[in-house]
């Protein structure tokens, strides 16, 4: 069975500052893993993903995430938070002969002055 | 140029009632999904439809019927609705099933939230 684990409900910085938002996985077989971002009253959008190949993966917004097998982690950065970064952030698994997409429990993200 | 759509945005109805939520894609894709998003903003699968086939079919009330009548399009139909069920509940879209192990994207749509009183 798959599951998502984010550490975190919540995490606050303030703009220009790093971030971080973590994210560990548990899967039987190489997994599939996402980054989805939610603004309020809004769906879900796609930030990034890891299939194969490259274990740093960089998305839209300046944001990162790096694929580590040996720590199954996969955690979201961005080297300096803006204001409108402000929102949900939720890391999902799929795995090959899996159903479907597993999502984690979200990490709010706020940015202060 | 929305690529999954949502109708309507807000649903407010009484206990027992029942309601539908419709959910369009102008994306081509081969697969929908319907998930519940709930007060503590978990997200879980309800189901999914490849080519108007049901794929998947969680532990969901029977209360909870899906329809696809083209690919395009998943409605969810909610019977004799109970508070428990006020949440958002978001349609969902992939070029090919998830569950054939590919990696696939899922675009969302904005949801539709429920609240049943």
């Amino acid at each position: 069975a798959q599951s998502v684990t984010q550490l975190g409900s919540h995490v606050s910085v303030s703009e220009g500052a790093l971030v971080l938002l973590r994210c560990n996985y548990s899967s039987s077989v190489p997994p599939y893993l996402f980054w989805y971002v939610q603004y309020p009253n809004q769906g879900l959008q796609l930030l990034l993903k890891y299939t194969t190949g490259a274990t740093l993966v960089k998305g839209i917004n300046g944001f990162e995430a790096e694929f580590k097998k040996s720590e199954t982690s996969f955690h979201l950065t961005k080297p300096s938070a803006h204001m409108s970064d402000a929102a949900e952030y939720f890391c999902a698994v799929s795995d090959k002969g899996y159903s479907t997409l597993t999502f984690g429990k979200g990490t709010m993200l706020l940015v202060s002055p | 140029d929305t690529a999954v759509s949502q109708t309507p945005k807000y649903l407010v109805t009484q206990m027992g009632n029942d309601k539908s939520i419709k959910c369009e894609q102008n994306l081509g894709h081969d697969t929908m999904y319907w998930y519940k998003q709930d007060s503590k903003k978990f997200l879980k699968i309800m189901f999914s439809y490849n080519n108007k086939e049901l794929i998947i079919n969680e532990t969901v009330p029977n209360r909870f019927s899906p329809k696809s009548p083209d690919k395009a399009h998943l409605n969810l139909h909610i019977n004799s609705l109970e508070l428990g069920d006020s949440a958002v509940y978001f349609c969902a879209s992939s070029q090919e099933a998830t569950s054939l192990g590919r990696g696939e994207t899922q675009y969302f749509g904005p949801g539709t939230r429920l609240l049943v009183l």
